[in-house]
């Protein structure tokens, strides 16, 4: 099957340094990928939704100077976390699919406490 | 108005008994998926069961199966003879035409399972 990998799972960082979080599709392009944030015991909210070779499309409140996602392949996409703040910290995912109606795969997350 | 509901923040079920768990949507487009996805307290995200807004008969996929009202707008889903491994946390999540928002899927906020021995 379809498999998305995600790197790192988890990551420690401190206030004002940047955080880079690689999704990659293994066995299949993905010209889409999206990225979501989750709080714990909550829902799975879109931050942007990455387009190779092209700017992301990012949701409404999501800051793109502070998420800055890069697609530069049909198999990679990065999501830099800049200037991190403690409010940053959270459940970073990543998902695409292989094709259109398939379901999402997902990577198995990120982590992230900026201290 | 949020686009997809799940209403029981938690529930409980005893071991290899069957459960529901409930999902409404709100979407004026005619194609849509309807996905449910189960993430453990580990982090991953695992694919359980797809109902497409065409199809005629109810998915099922081994012990999940989706009962899918189309006029109520509502997906849910049942596990039948649950196991201790089911308890997790369990979204319901929807995909909106073939042409418009990429593809994005929404999500539900979401129900906490937890089964008992």
């Amino acid at each position: 099957g379809a498999v998305v990998s995600q790197h790192p799972s988890w990551v420690i960082c401190k206030s004002g340094t940047s955080v880079k979080i690689e999704c990659r599709s293994l066995d299949f392009q993905a010209t889409t990928m999206f990225w979501y944030r989750q709080f714990p015991k909550q829902s799975l909210m879109l931050m942007a939704t990455s387009n190779e070779g092209s700017k992301a499309t990012y949701e409404q409140g999501v800051e793109k100077d502070k998420f800055l996602i890069n697609h530069a392949s049909l198999t990679l996409s990065t999501l830099t976390v800049t200037s991190a703040h403690p409010e940053d910290s959270s459940f970073y995912i990543c998902s695409a699919r292989d094709r259109y109606n398939s379901p999402l795969h997902f990577g198995n997350g990120t982590r992230l406490t900026v201290t | 108005a949020q686009k997809i509901t799940q209403t029981q923040p938690g529930m409980f079920v005893q071991e290899k008994e069957a459960v529901t768990l409930d999902c409404t949507y709100d979407t004026s487009d005619p194609s849509y998926g309807l996905f449910w996805y189960k993430q453990p307290s580990s982090g991953e995200m695992i694919f359980l069961i797809y109902q497409g807004s065409y199809d005629q008969q109810n998915a099922t996929e081994g012990r999940y199966s989706l009962n899918f009202q189309k006029a109520r707008k509502s997906a849910n889903l049942v596990i039948s003879a649950s196991q201790l491994g089911d308890s997790a946390m369990y979204f319901c999540a929807m995909r909106e035409g073939p042409e418009t928002n990429a593809g994005k899927s929404t999500f539900g906020d979401g129900t906490t399972l937890t089964v008992k021995p």
